[in-house]
């Protein structure tokens, strides 16, 4: 079992659609988690942290379960530049330091 | 501030042929990690230079290898390349090596092995 997943998608939505993404880890040691957007061919830029009080920025809203390890992501009226793949991550297993454990990404399209 | 720059930005490498890629960190860090994203997946850790030591490794054969400067700069060096080397490969750097550190990654090498 790969220690985070997530649906591949593809997600497409119309342009003002929520959309929520989830993701699963494995691992209960996990420390940290994170939600990254990489467009086509660039490399991936944080988009936000996620903690257990759940946290939102803007149109975006991360929240993580720990009883049933998974994180998820919110996106609220959805714009034509959210268009990317999404990548969860994971820090902080044992003895791992900062190093991140990725998934495989969820790709989002959104559309006119 | 420069970001984390990486060098080169593509190449075409053959099989068997050996491949060297660069990175300098964000100004200001010390430890830098090095990750593979195969078309379709998500970046896999390959390993990590702290203090010029490779401090931890991803489950990657003895074909990668690394090294890390006075400068805090890295290289990724891969022997011996297979198909299955074709990939993008990030380096993120870091202040430290610690849970807290945040990754700030460069725009990547892309590789292709024919």
């Amino acid at each position: 079992r790969k220690e985070v997943e997530q649906d591949p998608g593809p997600f497409n939505v119309p342009e003002g659609a929520t959309v929520a993404f989830n993701c699963t880890y494995s691992n209960s040691a996990s420390q940290s988690f994170f939600w990254y957007r990489q467009d086509c061919r660039k490399e991936p830029k944080l988009l936000m942290s996620v903690y257990s009080s759940g946290n939102e920025d803007g149109r975006f809203t991360a929240q993580l379960n720990r009883a049933s390890q998974y994180i998820s992501l919110l996106i609220r009226d959805s714009k034509l530049s959210d268009s990317a793949t999404y990548l969860c991550a994971a820090k902080g297993l044992t003895g791992g330091g900062n190093k991140l454990t990725f998934g495989t990404g969820t790709q989002l399209k959104v559309e006119l | 501030d420069a970001g984390v720059t990486q060098s080169p930005t593509h190449l075409i490498k053959t099989r068997g042929q050996q491949v060297t890629l660069r990175c300098s960190p964000k100004s200001g860090h010390d430890t830098v990690s090095w990750y593979q994203q195969a078309l379709g997946q998500g970046p896999q850790f390959i390993f990590q230079y702290y203090e010029e030591e490779e401090r931890q490794r991803g489950n990657f054969p003895d074909r990668f290898s690394g090294h890390q400067f006075p400068n805090y700069s890295s290289e990724l060096n891969v022997n011996a390349l297979l198909l299955g080397d074709s990939a993008l490969y990030l380096c993120a750097s870091s202040l430290g090596d610690r849970v807290a550190g945040e990754l700030f990654f460069g725009e990547g090498s892309r590789l292709t092995v024919l």
